[in-house]
């Protein structure tokens, strides 16, 4: 199975900040990777797919950069409305795997 | 609007079955792949299981973790998807998702989510 890592677990920041999350696969997962912000209580929202494409009604301050085992999600302007967990998954092989989460709080 | 609507959650013995289903409007459901994935109290998201569609075979896929215990389905005329849960354990509580995949050049990924169903296995 492939094994996803985000750092940090948790990440304390300021309205206006650019802030950046790191995800890590066990093995080359190409570009097939998704990026999902979660609010307590509700369902995940897709963000970012092939880990670049921003999805359709996604604010342009979210962007997904990244291949083989390595990616990142960026937060240019930190809002109000994005303090959530994020999390992401590969969805290059079977069992489809996700990320620990990474908690955006309000510094 | 797309929308996809869990049912079916509930209270259940350890041992017992329980049956989800999820009912999907204002997309072609017969097009789409479509996935179960689960979030444990306090806990992060984890991968259940998919159904491909019709073109595909309908073939499944699971998680080792309720590989021979749960069961994927769908009714294409119905635009639902179930989930068939036996030999229920108390980690197998949580919140359970459907969520419907498009493809991406070969690759499906989960891009529509219900609200989720809960379930509890306890005595």
């Amino acid at each position: 199975d492939i094994q996803m890592t985000q750092s940090p677990s948790t990440l304390s920041a300021s309205v206006g900040d650019r802030v950046t999350i790191t995800c890590r696969a066990s093995q080359s997962i190409s570009s097939w990777l998704a990026w999902y912000q979660q609010k307590p209580g509700k369902a995940p929202k897709l963000l970012i797919y092939q880990a670049s494409s921003l999805e359709s009604g996604v604010p342009s301050r979210f962007s997904g950069s990244g291949s083989g085992t390595e990616f990142t999600l960026t937060i240019s302007t930190l809002q109000p409305d994005d303090f959530a967990t994020y999390y992401c998954q590969q969805h290059n092989s079977y069992p489809l795997t996700f990320g620990g989460g990474t908690k955006v709080e309000i510094k | 609007e797309v929308q996809l609507v869990e049912s079916g959650g509930g209270l259940v013995q350890p041992g017992g079955s329980l049956r989800l289903s999820c009912a999907a409007s204002g997309f072609t459901f017969s097009d789409h792949y479509m996935d179960w994935v689960r979030q444990a109290p306090g806990k992060g998201l984890e991968w259940v299981g998919r159904t491909r569609n019709k073109v595909n075979s309908y073939t499944t896929e699971y998680a080792a973790s309720v590989k021979g215990r749960f069961t994927i389905s769908r009714d294409d005329s119905k635009n639902s998807l179930y989930l068939q849960m036996n030999s229920l354990k108390s980690e197998d509580t949580a919140v359970y998702y459907c969520a419907s995949s498009r493809p991406s050049r070969g690759r499906y990924y989960m891009d529509v989510w219900g609200k989720g169903t809960t379930v509890t296995v306890s005595s």
